[in-house]
């Protein structure tokens, strides 16, 4: 399809493990995009990329959350030694930035990730 | 501090009438805002947006309004369809925010009763 591709689509793991989560963009698009949407909460932002660099980390929670992209395309976030106030949504969003910053984002289904 | 308000969390309108939903922000720097649909188990979609520059912006059956002195904007839904069921966003973004992230409220679910 030519949307936003998140997997995996579910995770549950046990807390202290290493998860990894994808995120595909649509095509051509420059900016991407971490949320999360914890239960009952909007959403929050984690990082954003413009091609393969970050500008704005500032809503990663911890240092054990990071999160890169390679080939001005797909990206993974990474959260080692998970807790379980990771528990949330992981969604990811694209968006064409060449023209102006007010462009709409795109967003994938996210990731349901449970940490028990 | 919550930039973002929706402070309805749900609505009920019945089939065909106008669907009004409401949200408030703090920061006057933001200038674009959007509003998202969200389904269960699906991520949000993007239904219409405004920029600063504007008070008014129609696509079809969804107006989108925005009293900047009010620090104000509303969604209307104009004739309200059982499909139109969801969870809706809004979101905020501004020039300063480097890179256009979006600050969300949190969220206003929509029934629209046949």
């Amino acid at each position: 399809g030519a949307g936003v591709s998140q997997s995996p689509s579910n995770k549950v793991t046990e807390k202290g493990k290493d998860v990894e989560l994808r995120c595909d963009p649509i095509s051509g698009h420059t900016a991407l995009y971490w949320y999360r949407q914890s239960l009952g909460q909007g959403l929050e932002f984690l990082i954003y990329f413009q091609g393969n660099s970050a500008p704005d980390k500032s809503g990663l929670p911890s240092d054990r959350f990071s999160a890169e992209r390679t080939g001005g395309s797909v990206s993974t976030l990474t959260i080692q030694r998970t807790q379980q106030e990771d528990s949330a949504v992981y969604l990811c969003a694209s968006s064409d930035s060449t023209a102006s910053f007010n462009q709409p984002q795109h967003f994938g289904d996210g990731t349901r990730l449970s940490i028990l | 501090d919550q930039q973002v308000k929706q402070n309805s969390p749900s609505l009920s309108v019945q089939e065909g009438r106008i669907s009004i939903l409401n949200c408030d922000y703090t920061n006057s720097m933001f200038d674009y805002f959007l509003w998202y649909k969200k389904y269960p188990a699906e991520g949000p979609t993007f239904l219409i947006s405004i920029s600063s520059i504007k008070d008014k912006n129609e696509d079809g059956r969804f107006t989108v309004f925005l009293n900047k002195s009010a620090k104000h904007l509303s969604l209307h839904i104009v004739p309200s369809q059982p499909g139109d069921s969801a969870v809706y966003f809004c979101a905020a973004s501004g020039f300063y925010n480097q890179g256009g992230k979006l600050i969300f409220g949190q969220g206003t679910e929509l029934s629209v009763k046949p």
